[in-house]
């Protein structure tokens, strides 16, 4: 049990296809986030949902579209990719949005071909 | 804005040695939070380590601890006892206090540790 769920593990997808990254958490948190993991660079914060609300968006391009149905649950909708969105995308969560602590999950590798 | 640099891309330590990575930050607050962040080879990451900015004592976590120098703006992190399952990504990171909810991370330190 790791608390937070990402499905799926790797996707590989062409620029006009539309794909949903999941994340599950068990750890009954109040908030949620999406990063995202480049090589070489620092972690990105791309979103932030506290009680199911949009608190931050990291000036995110719209292809992007992430969706928070309920406390336990955080999809990010992709479409229109470009090859410089491959990355490692990882969902996090904490008890509330001071980040006090992260609970990452595993991530969803992502190649845009 | 505050930026974290780690200048270690990589670092190797022999098991059951110590290791100590270093991580620098800028910022013109006075209070503020500091961690250490391990991801493995699972991509999972865990938080190893975490400073308040106003406590002078540096945190321990059974063979992790820190070395905070709040002056030179420096955090660094020494594993002692390497041990084989040490061997991971470590991230430095930053968060200001209040309900700022970002965290700034450094790029990262690949740490392999070897028999």
């Amino acid at each position: 049990e790791t608390g937070v769920t990402q499905t799926p593990r790797h996707l590989v997808m062409g620029m006009t296809n539309k794909k949903s990254l999941k994340c599950e958490q068990h750890l009954g948190h109040n908030a949620m986030y999406w990063y995202k993991q480049s090589a070489k660079k620092p972690l990105e914060l791309m979103f932030v949902y506290s009680l199911e609300e949009r608190v931050e968006n990291n000036s995110v391009p719209s292809r992007f579209s992430p969706e928070c149905p309920n406390s336990s649950h955080l999809f990010l909708h992709l479409h229109t990719l470009q090859p410089e969105d491959s990355a490692l995308y990882l969902c996090a969560s904490s008890q509330d949005r001071t980040a006090e602590k992260l609970f990452f999950g595993s991530g969803t590798q992502l190649s845009v071909l | 804005a505050q930026t974290v640099t780690q200048s270690q891309p990589e670092m190797s330590v022999q098991e059951a040695e110590t290791v100590t990575l270093s991580c620098t930050y800028d910022t013109s607050e006075s209070d503020y939070y500091l961690f250490w962040y391990k991801q493995p080879p699972s991509r999972q990451m865990i938080l190893v380590i975490r400073q308040e900015a106003y406590k002078q004592q540096n945190a321990t976590e059974n063979r992790f601890s820190v070395n905070f120098q709040k002056a030179a703006k420096s955090f660094s992190l020494k594993i002692s006892d390497s041990q084989l399952g040490d061997a991971a990504m470590y991230f430095c990171a930053y968060r200001s206090p209040g309900t700022a909810s970002k965290l700034t991370f450094g790029t990262g330190t690949r740490l392999q540790v070897t028999l």
